[in-house]
């Protein structure tokens, strides 16, 4: 079965320090691999996704993910955190079989809250 | 372009009353999808639709059902209302043209409070 773990619950950054957000997956095949981000009240908001081609993807507000396939990791990263930053992060994979399929379902993550102090 | 839409934005019911969320999905955008958001079971998918077709559902009782309209705008509707149903439901859509490899976006969500 598909899934998608985000190990930390909570991640604590400074501002202007780098932050990684970690991301682990489980698809038979090749992943579709998104990132979602979600302030309070609000619905989700795209960051990126990896779907083939460059293991490093640039997406919104600065954010980059590497993709590891040998890690079956996608973690989402940004080289200097703002305090506008802190919010849920998702992870999520559709996997590219149902896709194909006639699938449009996405599998997310427990999500990560990432605090950014000043 | 505006994004997806979401009405109403908060709901209050009591238990076995039944309830309709609305979702208006980005303009040319023909797929819509539902999740389900809760503090213990996270993010759940609900159902894609398509075409006005039902293309895929996930593991949810029957109490829970959705359509689609000929303007690709969607309604869901969940019956005979449980305390475990108060979530925020999202609705997101995407272009869902043949061989891509869509982004789904994502509405403000509706804060469903069951009583």
């Amino acid at each position: 079965a598909q899934s998608v773990a985000q190990p930390e619950d909570q991640v604590n950054v400074a501002e202007g320090n780098p932050l990684t957000v970690k991301c682990t997956y489980s698809v038979s095949g090749n992943p579709y691999l998104f990132w979602y981000v979600q302030y309070p009240n609000r619905g989700l908001q795209f960051l990126l996704k990896y779907i083939t081609g460059d293991n490093l993807v640039k997406g919104s507000y600065g954010f980059e993910a590497e993709f590891n396939k040998s890690q079956t990791s996608f973690h989402l990263k940004k080289p200097s955190a703002l305090v506008s930053d802190s919010a849920l992060y998702f992870c999520a994979v559709r996997d590219p079989f149902m896709f194909s399929g006639g699938y449009n379902k996405l599998i997310f993550g427990a999500g990560t809250r990432l605090a950014v102090h000043p | 372009k505006a994004g997806v839409t979401q009405t109403p934005r908060y709901l209050i019911k009591t238990r076995g009353q039944q309830v309709t969320l609305s979702c208006s999905p980005i303009s040319g955008h023909r797929s819509v999808s539902w999740y389900q958001q809760t503090p213990g079971q996270g993010l759940q998918f609900l159902f894609e639709y398509f075409s006005e077709t039902q293309r895929n559902k996930g593991n949810f009782p029957g109490r829970f059902s959705g359509r689609q309209f000929s303007n690709s705008r969607s309604e869901m509707n969940v019956s005979t209302l449980e305390l475990g149903d108060s979530a925020l439901y999202l609705c997101a859509s995407s272009p869902r043209t043949s061989g891509s490899t869509d982004t789904q976006y994502f509405g403000p969500g509706t804060r469903l409070t069951v009583l």
